[in-house]
C-alpha cells in the first residue's frame, strides 16, 4: 500500500539541529523526498535520494535512509529561524507519475 | 529563469460556480502535475499531462473536475459547480523529459475558497 507516515511537529532550540522522521510503506519505492513548505506558498524541493543509497549531504542537510526499516530521516544542522516551515517527506516509484506525501511536519524554533 | 506559475494565487467562488485554474510550466518542461492540499494535510495527486494527452488521471474524482494542457498555453485545471469540499490549494508540478518525471517542481499554488 502507499502510506507515509510523519510526526506532527517538532520544536528546537535555535542552534540545535532539527532531526525529523518519516516512515513509508511501499517498499519498491525509487525516490525518496524532502519538500519544504513556508506560510501561504509552494513547496521547495529540499534533497532527494535513490533508494539504493543510505545518505546523502547537502549543506547543512543530512538524509539518511534505512531500506531494511522503510525509515527515512532529515537533519538539519545549526537550525536557523529561517527553517521554520512544515516538512513533507514523500515517495515515489520509478514506474509511477505521482509523488506520495506525508502530512507535514511542522518545524517550530524557539530562541 | 522563471519557475512554475500559477494564477491566480487566490479565487473565491460561491457554490455551484465554475473554478479555472491555471498553470504553466518551467521552461523547457512538457510535463505538469495537478495536486491537492487539504487543511492541515499532505499533498494529493491528481492529474499528469503531457501536451495534449492525459497521461494518468487515477487522483482526479470522477465528476466535475477536468484538466486539459493544450499544445498552445497552460495547462487548466476546471472544477464545475463547486462546493464547500472542493476549499483547498491546488497546486501545479512540472518536469521535463530528460528529468523523468522524478523532479517535480512546484508553482506557488491557488487557494481556492468555496462560499
Amino acid at each position: 500500500g502507499e502510506d507515509v507516515e510523519q510526526s506532527l511537529f517538532l520544536s528546537v532550540r535555535e542552534g540545535d539541529s532539527s532531526v525529523i522522521n518519516c516512515t513509508y510503506t511501499d517498499s519498491s519505492s525509487t525516490y525518496l523526498y524532502w519538500y519544504k513548505q513556508e506560510p501561504g506558498a509552494g513547496l521547495q524541493l529540499l534533497t532527494y535520494i535513490f533508494s539504493n543509497m543510505d545518505m546523502k549531504q547537502d549543506q547543512r542537510l543530512t538524509v539518511l535512509l534505512n531500506k531494511k526499516d522503510k525509515h527515512l530521516s532529515l537533519r538539519i544542522a545549526d537550525t536557523q529561524t529561517g527553517d521554520s516551515a512544515i516538512y513533507f517527506c514523500a515517495e515515489k516509484y520509478s514506474s509511477a507519475s505521482k509523488i506520495i506525501f506525508g502530512s507535514g511536519t511542522r518545524l517550530s524554533i524557539r530562541p | 529563469n522563471a519557475g512554475v506559475m500559477q494564477n491566480p494565487r487566490h479565487l473565491v467562488r460561491r457554490r455551484g460556480q465554475e473554478a479555472r485554474l491555471r498553470c504553466s510550466p518551467m521552461k523547457g518542461h512538457s510535463h505538469v502535475y495537478w495536486y491537492r492540499q487539504l487543511p492541515e494535510e499532505g499533498l494529493k495527486f491528481m492529474v499528469y499531462l503531457q501536451k495534449e494527452n492525459i497521461i494518468d488521471e487515477s487522483g482526479m474524482p470522477k465528476e466535475r473536475f477536468s484538466a486539459e494542457f493544450p499544445k498552445e498555453g497552460p495547462s487548466i485545471l476546471r472544477i464545475q459547480q463547486v462546493v464547500r469540499g472542493d476549499s483547498a490549494a491546488y497546486f501545479c508540478a512540472s518536469s521535463s523529459v530528460e528529468q523523468g518525471n522524478y523532479e517535480q517542481y512546484f508553482g506557488p499554488g491557488t487557494r481556492l475558497t468555496v462560499t
